[in-house]
């Protein structure tokens, strides 16, 4: 069956520049989280959505970086006026139902975002 | 605060032999702990995880999880390693009663596995 598709891939950007960042969960799957994985290190959180609603956006580094999930399906991850520190690869993943707490998430392959 | 600790940047075992990637954590209340592993340019593949009950949990590929709960660990292990099982190998840790929604993972173990 298909898993969590992001894209692009690979994106490669000038500073200063907006970028947007798909990812496209498992169908019905409720949970959606992204995270940011620097080089060698592991994911960090950065925001949570239940269906629809952005439950925990904490993780955001600054008022840059946006995300959305209107339709409780498809997210985008919108970081605007980009800085070279943004760049790393952005990871999407989903899960059945967050409501208990302990279903595993559901990874993509990841956006990895070089900001030049 | 929720933390995850893994200790060793890299382990090394031949193939055949048996494999423990060492995994620490902190959090207050009861954790929910998982393993997951990353092939290169991939995203992370769920492995196990410990929710409650036998300590001793059994997940995919062979491997197996150990929770400690005196000594906070959740050590992954696998009697026989095989070359194939190379890659970054990541412990994280929830709970709910403090930290919201969020997973925390470690820095991640790179196993190698040497033929």
């Amino acid at each position: 069956g298909a898993g969590v598709s992001q894209s692009p891939r690979y994106k490669v950007a000038k500073r200063g520049q907006d970028v947007a960042l798909r990812c496209d969960p498992i169908s019905g799957h409720v949970s959606l989280f992204w995270y940011q994985q620097a080089l060698g290190q592991g994911p960090e959180f950065l925001t949570y959505f239940q269906n629809e609603a952005q439950l925990d956006k904490s993780g955001l580094p600054s008022d840059r970086f946006f995300a959305e999930r209107p339709e409780g399906s498809v997210s985008t991850l919108k970081i605007q006026r980009t800085q070279q520190e943004d760049s790393a690869v952005y990871l999407c993943a989903s899960s059945l139902s967050e409501a208990r707490g302990n279903q595993p998430q559901h990874f993509g392959d990841g956006t990895r975002l070089s900001i030049l | 605060a929720q933390s995850v600790a893994q200790p060793e940047d890299q382990v090394n075992v031949a193939e055949g032999n048996p494999l423990t990637v060492k995994c620490t954590y902190s959090v207050s209340g009861n954790p929910y702990l998982f393993w997951y592993v990353q092939y290169p340019n991939r995203g992370l593949q769920f492995l196990l995880k410990y929710i409650t009950g036998d300590n001793l949990v059994k997940g995919s590929y062979g491997f197996e999880a150990e929770f400690n709960k005196s000594q906070t660990s959740f050590h992954l292990k696998k009697p026989s390693a095989l070359v194939s099982d190379s890659a970054l190998y990541f412990c994280a840790v929830r709970s709910l009663n403090t930290g919201g929604f969020k997973t925390i993972f470690g820095a991640g173990t790179r196993l190698f596995v040497k033929a």
